[in-house]
C-alpha cells in the first residue's frame, strides 16, 4: 500500500526542547517537501530535496533543519532557535509533476 | 515572485447549487495546475489536476484552465455538505520535474443544508 507515513500524529514540546518529525516514502519518489501550516493559513515551504543528500532552504527555514540520507525518509527537526513552532508540519512528496501529503504532525509547544 | 491568489471566502452555497472557485497566477510560464481539497484539522488531499486550456471533469468536479487570462477554476456540481472544505489551487511554475509547486492561500466553502 503506496503512500506517505508522519510520525507521531500530535507531538508536545517543552522551551529549549529539540525535537524531531518522521516523514517516510514508499512511492519511489525523489523529491520531498516540509510545510508548516498556522491556524487559517496558507501552506509555507520549509525546506526541500530533490535527491538524495542534497536539500535546499524554502520560505521559512530559520530553526529548523532536516536531513536526505535515504530517499524514503526526509525528517524534519524543529529547534529551541524556533521560537514559534506551534502549527501543523505537513511532508510531501513529489513524482513527476503532482504532490501528496502525509497525514500531518500537530507540534505543541508547551 | 511567483504567486498564486484566491479568494479567501468563506463561500457559501445551499446544498445542490454549483460552487465556483477561482484562482489566478503570475508566471505566465506555468504549465501544470492542481486542486487540492482540505478538511478541517486533515492534509490536503488532491482532487484534480489540468495541464491543457479548457474543461477537465471528473465526477462532479470540472476544472477550467485559460492559460491566456492566467485563471483556472474549480466547479462543484450538485455540491453537498461534506464538501464543506478548504480548497487549494497549486501550480507547478515550471515544465520540469522537482520544481517547487506554488499555493494559494485556500478558499474556505461552507455548503449549507
Amino acid at each position: 500500500d503506496g503512500g506517505i507515513t508522519q510520525s507521531p500524529k500530535y507531538l508536545f514540546r517543552k522551551e529549549g526542547q529539540n525535537v524531531t518529525l518522521s516523514c517516510e516514502q514508499n512511492l519511489n519518489h525523489d523529491a520531498m517537501y516540509w510545510y508548516r501550516q498556522d491556524p487559517g493559513q496558507g501552506l509555507r515551504l520549509i525546506y526541500y530535496s530533490q535527491i538524495v543528500n542534497d536539500f535546499q532552504k524554502g520560505d521559512i527555514a530559520e530553526g529548523y533543519s532536516v536531513s536526505r540520507e535515504k530517499k524514503e525518509s526526509f525528517p524534519l527537526t524543529v529547534t529551541s532557535a524556533q521560537k514559534n513552532p506551534t502549527a501543523f508540519y505537513l511532508c510531501a512528496s513529489q513524482g513527476t509533476d503532482t504532490q501528496y501529503f502525509g497525514p500531518g504532525t500537530r507540534l505543541t509547544v508547551l | 515572485q511567483k504567486e498564486v491568489e484566491q479568494n479567501s471566502g468563506p463561500l457559501s452555497v445551499p446544498e445542490g447549487a454549483i460552487a465556483s472557485l477561482n484562482c489566478t497566477y503570475s508566471d505566465r510560464g506555468s504549465q501544470s495546475f492542481f486542486w487540492y481539497r482540505q478538511y478541517s484539522g486533515k492534509s490536503p488531499e488532491l482532487i484534480m489536476s489540468i495541464y491543457s486550456n479548457g474543461d477537465k471533469e471528473d465526477g462532479r468536479f470540472t476544472a477550467q484552465l485559460n492559460k491566456a487570462s492566467q485563471y483556472v477554476s474549480l466547479l462543484i456540481r450538485d455540491s453537498q455538505p461534506s464538501d464543506s472544505a478548504t480548497y487549494l489551487c497549486a501550480v507547478n511554475p515550471e515544465d520540469n520535474y522537482g520544481q517547487n509547486f506554488v499555493f494559494g492561500p485556500g478558499t474556505r466553502l461552507s455548503v449549507l443544508p
